[in-house]
């Protein structure tokens, strides 16, 4: 079975500044993806980024990107110039993208909250 | 405006009781599922469904049951034989399964005990 690890519960940085939240996961796969969702205060659940495991190169959206370590299997997420609007929570998830019985499935971390201070 | 909806926002339940929460989707997707969202925790899958009439259990499917007559329509029943049912509970969808096809989520359900 696959896990996922963050293990920051918390975190906290100044308006216009970067921030790199942590993740490590847990397989025995060679095919998956990797996810980086944000739940507001509304507690909507929002897509961040993806990662396909076999592409070497790093995922960018804007302002975020990722650290993709295949290897030491680990995916962390870097926001830079943060803003107010970043405040949430993220959560790091894992998806096989082999057949069997967890083909599809979402595994997410424990979730850690940011904060962004003006 | 597409979307997944998802009634009430608020439930209570009384003991003995169940439930029905209910998740309705116009993307056009196949896949729906559903999560529970517990304190400092990060969502669990309870149920999932890759097409109409064809639902599979998750990884915490004990107390639940679910339903898929339509593509639109994928209820959550949460039976009395669940004796911790107080969380956030999250509906998704896809086009398909699989990770080359985000999963969208709506605005949750948070099921109290009275």
């Amino acid at each position: 079975a696959q896990t996922v690890t963050q293990s920051q519960p918390e975190m906290s940085v100044q308006e216009a500044e970067t921030v790199t939240l942590s993740c490590t996961y847990d397989t025995s796969e060679n095919n998956y993806y990797l996810f980086w969702y944000k739940q507001p205060p509304s507690r909507q659940m929002i897509l961040v980024i993806r990662q396909e495991a076999y592409k070497q190169q790093n995922a960018t959206e804007n302002r975020f990107s990722v650290n993709f370590q295949k290897a030491a299997k680990s995916f962390s997420l870097k926001i830079s110039d943060s803003q107010l609007g970043d405040t949430a929570m993220y959560f790091c998830a894992f998806m096989t993208n082999a057949g069997g019985t967890s083909y599809g499935k979402l595994t997410f971390g424990q979730g850690t909250i940011l904060t962004v201070h003006p | 405006d597409g979307g997944i909806t998802q009634s009430p926002k608020y439930l209570f339940r009384k003991e003995g009781q169940n439930v029905t929460l209910s998740c309705e989707q116009n993307l056009n997707h196949d896949a729906m599922y559903w999560y529970r969202q517990d304190p400092g925790q990060g969502l669990r899958l309870i149920y999932y469904s890759q097409i109409v009439n064809d639902f599979q259990k998750g990884d915490i499917a004990e107390g639940y049951s679910v339903s898929r007559e339509k593509k639109e329509s994928f209820p959550l029943t949460v039976t009395s034989a669940q004796k911790n049912p107080t969380a956030f509970y999250l509906c998704a969808s896809s086009i398909s399964q699989g990770g080359d096809q985000p999963q969208h989520f709506g605005d949750g359900t948070r099921l109290s005990i009275l």
